[in-house]
């Protein structure tokens, strides 16, 4: 199985900081890719898809795709207090049947008020 | 509206039990899938159905069985229940088991906590 990179953390950063993380994956044919948000003891829930190059914002989320460098980023600009979670990043493998989404272990964002 | 249900919330057992979780949506999504997320909260994927057609089946003992009656209902049966499998489990579900070259996001039921005894 292809694999799906992060930093563990914990990221610590202060209120109206911009938090910044970090994914890298292996599999060069992925061509979705997703970040997910999950607070302790509930289910994730997506915040940000891209599946071209470039930026793509949302509000106060900006996610970044660069494929030749199999790299895939997430800004949150001016962190909340709520903004403290778990963000996982995902990718789709594509499998003979269809395709899986492969999650990465997860990036412990704090912020700190 | 819950879009994605699935009963129980939490599961305390003994080993050597059998138990089953299931799972229903509402979103008209024709995939579905069982993601289980252990201690370390690593989240990972284990059947995927579409239209009551399994497509995924990772490495999964056998003891893990899913049955999916139709495209909006799965569930997952569990045998001879073991210590190891106490963790979180997730259904999901998306639009489509695949979409030109791109995926459709997943949309998660609010898990089962298994405990086993």
């Amino acid at each position: 199985q292809k694999e799906v990179e992060q930093n563990s953390g914990p990221l610590s950063v202060p209120e109206g900081a911009i938090a910044s993380l970090n994914c890298t994956y292996s599999d060069r044919g992925s061509q979705s890719f997703f970040w997910y948000r999950q607070y302790s003891g509930k289910s994730p829930e997506l915040i940000m898809s891209i599946y071209s190059n470039g930026d793509k914002e949302d509000g106060r989320f900006t996610a970044q795709l660069n494929k030749a460098s199999q790299y895939v980023s997430l800004l949150i600009r001016d962190s909340q207090p709520s903004d403290s979670a778990t963000y996982l990043c995902a990718v789709n493998e594509e499998n003979t049947g269809g395709f899986k989404t492969i999650f990465g272990a997860g990036t412990r964002l704090f912020v700190k008020a | 509206d819950t879009a994605v249900s699935q009963t129980p919330k939490y599961l305390v057992t003994q080993m050597g039990n059998d138990k089953s979780i299931k799972c229903e949506q509402n979103l008209g999504h024709d995939t579905m899938y069982w993601y289980k997320q252990d201690s370390k909260k690593f989240l990972k994927i284990m059947f995927s159905y579409n239209n009551k057609e399994l497509i995924i089946n990772e490495t999964v003992p056998n003891r893990f069985s899913p049955k999916s009656p139709d495209k909006a209902h799965l569930n997952l049966h569990i045998n001879s229940l073991e210590l190891g499998d106490s963790a979180v489990y997730f259904c999901a579900s998306s639009q489509g088991r695949r979409t030109g070259l791109r995926g459709s996001p997943l949309h998660f039921g609010n898990g089962t906590r298994l405990t086993v005894t």
